[in-house]
């Protein structure tokens, strides 16, 4: 079983629209929690950690649910510049889990 | 100020050959860590360095995969007899670990194709 999975979409979604991902992780002693974008044949870049109360960062919110362990990333009001991968990251002991990413694509 | 960088962009190469990939992280940044990432999959962790502690090699793929990083600065990742799966990009980052910061700050990658 992979460390970090998560739905590999395409997402194809309007301008506007909220979409929501979600990802999950097996190791239930998993102790910080992120959000990366890549753009295409680009580097990753941090979006946002995941905090356990959940955060928000302008039309972006992310949750954890330990219990469930699953992280999941909400954004509002998609512009065209939101099209992109995003990956989920787990770090255990000093380690980064990379989920494989969520493409999104969001259409005028 | 001065990102991560690497070298070269691009290495195309024969089959068999050896290469070297050379990453400068950000300066005061004591960990670096290599990441391969295959084409249309997500970034696969190669090895951690942290200090001057010895590194976590456990993601090496073979014993044809080798790094080194000297002191808290440049790291080079060393594939020998290269072999077509190992054609991917292979990205570097670095991060400060201070402050309960875990943020990693990626270089633009050295994109590897193995003819």
């Amino acid at each position: 079983r992979k460390e970090v999975e998560q739905d590999p979409g395409p997402f194809n979604v309007p301008e506007g629209a909220t979409v929501a991902f979600n990802c999950t992780y097996s190791n239930s002693a998993s102790q910080s929690f992120f959000w990366y974008r890549q753009d295409c044949r680009k580097e990753p870049k941090l979006l946002m950690s995941v905090y356990s109360s959940g955060n928000e960062d302008g039309r972006f919110t992310a949750q954890l649910n330990r219990a469930s362990q699953y992280i999941s990333l909400l954004i509002r009001d998609s512009k065209l510049s939101d099209s992109a991968t995003y990956l989920c990251v787990v770090l255990n002991f000093n380690k980064f889990y990379f989920g494989s990413g969520t493409k999104l694509n969001v259409k005028p | 100020g001065a990102g991560v960088s690497q070298s070269p962009s691009n290495k195309v190469t024969e089959k068999g050959k050896d290469v070297e990939l050379r990453c400068d992280p950000i300066s005061g940044h004591t960990a670096l860590y290599w990441y391969r990432q295959r084409l249309g999959q997500g970034l696969e962790f190669l090895i951690y360095f942290q200090g001057n502690s010895a590194p976590d090699k456990s993601g090496l793929p073979s014993d044809r995969f080798s790094a080194e990083r000297t002191g808290e600065s440049v790291s080079t990742l060393t594939i020998q007899r290269t072999q077509q799966e190992d054609s991917a990009v292979y990205l570097c980052a670095s991060s400060s670990r201070t402050s309960g910061s875990y943020e990693q700050f990626f270089g633009p990658g050295t994109r590897l194709t193995v003819l």
